[in-house]
């Protein structure tokens, strides 16, 4: 059974910091993996989806990597801004459960 | 403007009562889902469809049931039989359905239902 972790839970680092987000799965049969956005009370915004096949995506300061034979993937934000405060979700789009896994989040707070 | 719509934002319900929370996207999307996002649980999907007239549970589909008779709409209703309902509901699209590299999520702002 697929599962998705999340560590660390919370994390705090002043603006304009680099950092670095991390997403772990322990099946590696995946269709693609997906890394969300959270504000408080919202719903979840799409930032970026990475294929089975792709080993890299970027958008804007934001970039996620894909490793399938380890099980990992990692969301790079450059130059860190308070704006970028929230809760960061990463998903799995698992091909043996037929199902999209969800981790729990990192919970992101950028100090001005 | 394209997206997802949900109806309505906050909704109070009283024990022993049906509710109906409204999902509307109009992104010609294929595929809906709904989840359920309790503090410290993450999001647990309660059913999805890939295609209008079909849907399947998730994991949690106990007190709750769907309907898609059109494309652009997937109402859950959440019924008396559903322990503990009090939750955020988050309803989803996406192109094309799920055993695809294409799959790309897209949200809703979400209901909160609170059981009084």
């Amino acid at each position: 059974k697929q599962e998705v972790t999340q560590i660390p839970a919370a994390l705090s680092v002043p603006e304009g910091e680099n950092l670095v987000l991390n997403c772990s799965f322990t099946d590696s049969a995946i269709y693609n993996l997906q890394w969300f956005r959270q504000d408080p009370g919202k719903g979840l915004t799409s930032l970026l989806l990475i294929q089975s096949s792709q080993r890299e995506q970027t958008s804007g300061r934001l970039n996620a990597s894909l490793d399938k034979s380890s099980g990992r993937s990692t969301l790079y934000i450059a130059a860190s801004q308070p704006g970028d405060s929230a809760t960061y979700l990463c998903a799995v789009d698992t091909s043996r459960d037929d199902k999209i896994i969800f981790g729990k989040g990192t919970r992101l707070h950028i100090l001005p | 403007d394209g997206g997802i719509t949900q109806s309505p934002k906050y909704l109070f319900r009283k024990e022993g009562q049906n509710v109906t929370l409204s999902c509307e996207q109009n992104l010609n999307h294929d595929a809906m889902y709904w989840y359920r996002q309790d503090p410290g649980q993450g999001l647990r999907l309660i059913y999805y469809s890939q295609i209008v007239n079909d849907f399947q549970k998730g994991d949690i589909a106990e007190g709750y049931s769907v309907s898609r008779e059109k494309k652009e709409s997937f109402p859950l209703t959440v019924t008396s039989a559903q322990k503990n309902p009090t939750a955020f509901y988050l309803c989803a699209s996406s192109p094309t359905g799920l055993a695809s590299s294409y799959n790309e999520q897209f949200f809703g702002p979400g209901t909160r239902l609170t059981v009084l």
